[in-house]
C-alpha cells in the first residue's frame, strides 16, 4: 500500500540519549515535513525538505537535526534528548510544485517520551 | 505576524449541522487546508481553499473569504464517526503551513 511510514510508533528515552525516528514514503513526492503534535498547540514544523539533498528549518528546529539523503526517506535525530521533546512527531509528504504546496500526507506518528 | 485561530471545542447532534470556523491574519496568504484528525490516529486532508467561495464535496463544505481573514468547516447530516478534531492550516507567503490547534468536534446521539 503506498503512503508513508514512520518507526517506531512508540518510543521511551532516557534524557541524554541519542534517537532517530524514521520516515519513508513511496510517493515519490519532493517535498517531505517533520511536525510535532503537542495538546493544546497546533502542528509545529521542526523541519522540512523541498528536494533530495535539501534541508530546511522550521519553526522548532533546536535539538533536532535531519537529512535528505535520497527522495524517500527523511530521518529526524535528536542527538541529546531533553523532557520537553516528549511529543507525538508527524513525519508528512506532499507534491509541492511552484506556487503549491500540495496536500500533505502524513506518516501515523510515533510518540516520544524523554524521562 | 501571523496568527491562526479556531474554537477549542464544539459539540453537535448526529444528523444535525454544525460549522467550525476558522479566522487568521498573515502578511501573505496562498491558500487554507482543512484537515480531520481522529484521536490517535494521523490528519488526513478535507478540503483547500484558494479563492473566495464555497467549495462543497459531500457531506463537508469549506468556505474562505481572504477579506476577511476567514475560513469555515460546514459539515452536515453528522454521523457519529465524525467524531474529531479538525485542523485549519493557511499557506503563508514562503508557501509554509501555519496550523491552528485544532477544534475537538464531539458528535452525540
Amino acid at each position: 500500500i503506498a503512503g508513508i511510514t514512520q518507526a517506531p510508533t512508540s518510543q521511551i528515552l532516557a534524557a541524554g540519549r541519542r534517537m532517530t525516528l524514521r520516515c519513508t514514503q513511496d510517493m515519490r513526492h519532493n517535498a517531505m515535513y517533520w511536525y510535532r503534535q503537542d495538546l493544546g498547540l497546533g502542528l509545529r514544523l521542526i523541519h522540512y525538505s523541498n528536494t533530495a539533498g535539501t534541508t530546511g528549518k522550521g519553526e522548532v528546529p533546536d535539538g533536532y537535526s535531519v537529512s535528505r539523503a535520497n527522495t524517500d526517506d527523511f530521518p529526524l535525530t535528536l542527538a541529546s534528548a531533553v523532557p520537553s521533546q516528549t511529543s507525538v512527531y508527524f513525519c508528512a509528504s506532499s507534491d509541492a510544485r511552484e506556487g503549491n504546496t500540495g496536500e500533505l500526507f502524513f506518516g501515523e506518528g510515533s510518540r516520544l517520551t524523554v524521562l | 505576524g501571523q496568527n491562526i485561530d479556531q474554537p477549542t471545542e464544539m459539540t453537535a447532534t448526529e444528523g444535525a449541522i454544525v460549522q467550525i470556523n476558522c479566522t487568521y491574519q498573515t502578511s501573505g496568504f496562498n491558500g487554507l487546508f482543512w484537515y480531520q484528525q481522529h484521536a490517535g490516529e494521523a490528519p488526513t486532508f478535507l478540503s483547500y481553499n484558494v479563492l473566495d467561495g464555497l467549495e462543497e464535496k459531500g457531506r463537508f463544505s469549506s468556505f474562505l473569504s481572504r477579506s476577511k481573514g476567514y475560513s469555515y468547516l460546514l459539515l452536515k447530516e453528522l454521523q457519529m464517526k465524525d467524531s474529531a478534531s479538525y485542523l485549519c492550516a493557511l499557506v503563508d507567503s514562503n508557501y509554509q503551513l501555519i496550523w491552528g490547534a485544532g477544534t475537538k468536534l464531539i458528535i452525540k446521539p
